[in-house]
């Protein structure tokens, strides 16, 4: 069984300062990982993923994560946040040997200007 | 390129009443999910689709059946709705070629049920 794990129901920060927002996950096989963020009212966008290579994985807006195999875990940052970054962060993990994404419970995210 | 579309966008329903949710997605995608949002709880896989004519259950299928006749399309439907259904409801779509893992969300359903 594949489940995901966001530590942090509310992460704070003001603008200008790093943004990280945690993630583990737990998964049989070797994991497809994502990003997607959730404005007000709105789908889930994608954001980033990692499914192999470099551990270092760069995406949209400015985003970036770092997949961990030892420590299990797939944070999402960004070196400087943005009052627009307010938003609903998702990570969510997949076996590739599945057909499923399993998602976190979510980290809303405010960003105080 | 509309990508992924869902109707209706909001619906109020009574105990018991029947309705169907449409999705459809304009990007010759194979697999096709439905997924509810509940407020702490994240996305959770409803019911998904590997290509035409196929369905099959995810997490919480219990109270909605699906049916995928035409590739573009996927349907949800509740038989005899109940409050615990009141949801926002997402459908997703994914390419099974190349290295497109990610799925595409459409903008969602939020249904009440009273």
């Amino acid at each position: 069984a594949q489940s995901v794990a966001q530590p942090e129901d509310q992460v704070n920060v003001a603008e200008g300062n790093p943004l990280t927002v945690k993630c583990t996950y737990s998964v049989s096989g070797n994991p497809y990982l994502f990003w997607y963020v959730q404005y007000p009212n709105r789908g889930l966008q994608f954001l980033l993923k990692y499914i192999t290579g470099d551990n270092l994985v760069k995406g949209s807006y400015g985003f970036e994560a770092e997949f961990n195999k030892s420590q299990t875990s797939f944070h999402l940052k960004k070196p400087s946040a943005l009052v627009s970054d307010s938003a609903l962060y998702f990570c969510a993990v997949r076996d590739p040997d599945d057909y499923k994404l399993s998602f976190g419970a979510g980290t809303t995210v405010t960003v105080r200007a | 390129n509309a990508g992924v579309t869902q109707t209706p966008k909001f619906r109020v329903l009574k105990t018991g009443q029947s309705m169907t949710l449409l999705c459809a997605q304009d990007m010759n995608h194979e697999y096709m999910y439905w997924y509810r949002q509940d407020p702490g709880m994240g996305l959770r896989l409803i019911h998904y689709s590997v290509g035409e004519g196929t369905t099959a259950k995810g997490e919480v299928p219990d109270g909605y059946n699906v049916s995928r006749l035409k590739k573009q399309n996927f349907l949800l439907g509740l038989e005899s709705a109940a409050p615990s259904q009141t949801s926002v409801y997402f459908c997703a779509s994914r390419s099974d070629r190349g290295s497109s893992y990610e799925q595409y969300f459409g903008p969602g359903t939020r249904l009440t049920v009273t």
